[in-house]
């Protein structure tokens, strides 16, 4: 049972234009989201959170959005940059504990 | 941010033999620590979480007896494969968080370990 699903396993977008990566979650007690990005063959590193009290989160160039009553989840990046290529995991936890990923979302960005 | 440390991040090893893999928070105490294994293309799926001092919770499906996972102080957690056979080869990542902190929740990744059974 995916508990956190991302359903586009990858994304194309040109550079300087906005990538969105979305994501859908079916507990409806989870109460935080995290945004992870990683490189081939290294650990993921923390990107963006929310907490399920707020529907958006603004940080630079990556803001994330939270639909809780569509239990969706999405992170806008712009302007996109070649070196936001990457694969994004987005992940949900309850009470800040057990935290699931979805399955991951390819981002290339085209110079 | 908070470094994590995995050590080694690449190891080879005969099937039938254990490898032990590290996990060190260096600059925060770890209250809590993830076990996660990567396959290729695939999701980074929980194996475990332990609490500094007790035993650790295991996701269904995972041996318990083949992934022994120690984590004696707030710094360091261990994942030892026993018996390790080829298909137990994989990515596997350890993440840790200080549940004690204000604020975010976010875990901290290690590097980590691509383990080979030959």
């Amino acid at each position: 049972d995916q508990q956190v699903k991302q359903n586009s396993p990858s994304l194309s977008v040109q550079e300087g234009r906005i990538s969105i990566l979305n994501c859908d979650y079916t507990n409806s007690m989870f109460d935080y989201f995290l945004w992870y990005k990683k490189y081939p063959a290294e650990g993921p590193t923390f990107l963006i959170s929310i907490s399920s009290i707020k529907d958006k989160n603004e940080d630079g160039r990556f803001t994330v959005f939270l639909n809780k009553s569509a239990k969706h989840l999405s992170l806008h990046i712009v302007p996109s940059q070649p070196g936001d290529s990457a694969v994004y995991f987005c992940a949900a936890s309850t009470g800040g504990f057990k935290t699931i990923f979805g399955a991951g979302t390819r981002l290339f960005v085209k110079a | 941010g908070a470094v994590v440390s995995q050590h080694p991040s690449r190891v080879i090893c005969k099937s039938g033999t254990s490898v032990k893999i590290e996990c060190r928070s260096l600059d925060f105490q770890a209250t809590t620590m993830f076990w996660y294994r990567q396959f290729p293309k695939q999701s980074l799926m929980l194996m475990a979480t332990s609490n500094e001092g007790s035993k650790a919770t295991y996701e269904q499906g995972v041996e318990k007896d083949k992934f022994l996972i120690n984590h004696a102080s707030l710094t360091l957690s261990t994942l030892t494969v026993t018996s390790a056979h080829p298909e137990d080869s994989s990515f596997y990542i350890c993440s840790a968080r200080d549940g004690r902190r204000e604020g975010g929740t976010e875990a901290f990744f290690g590097q980590g370990t691509r383990l080979t059974v030959v």
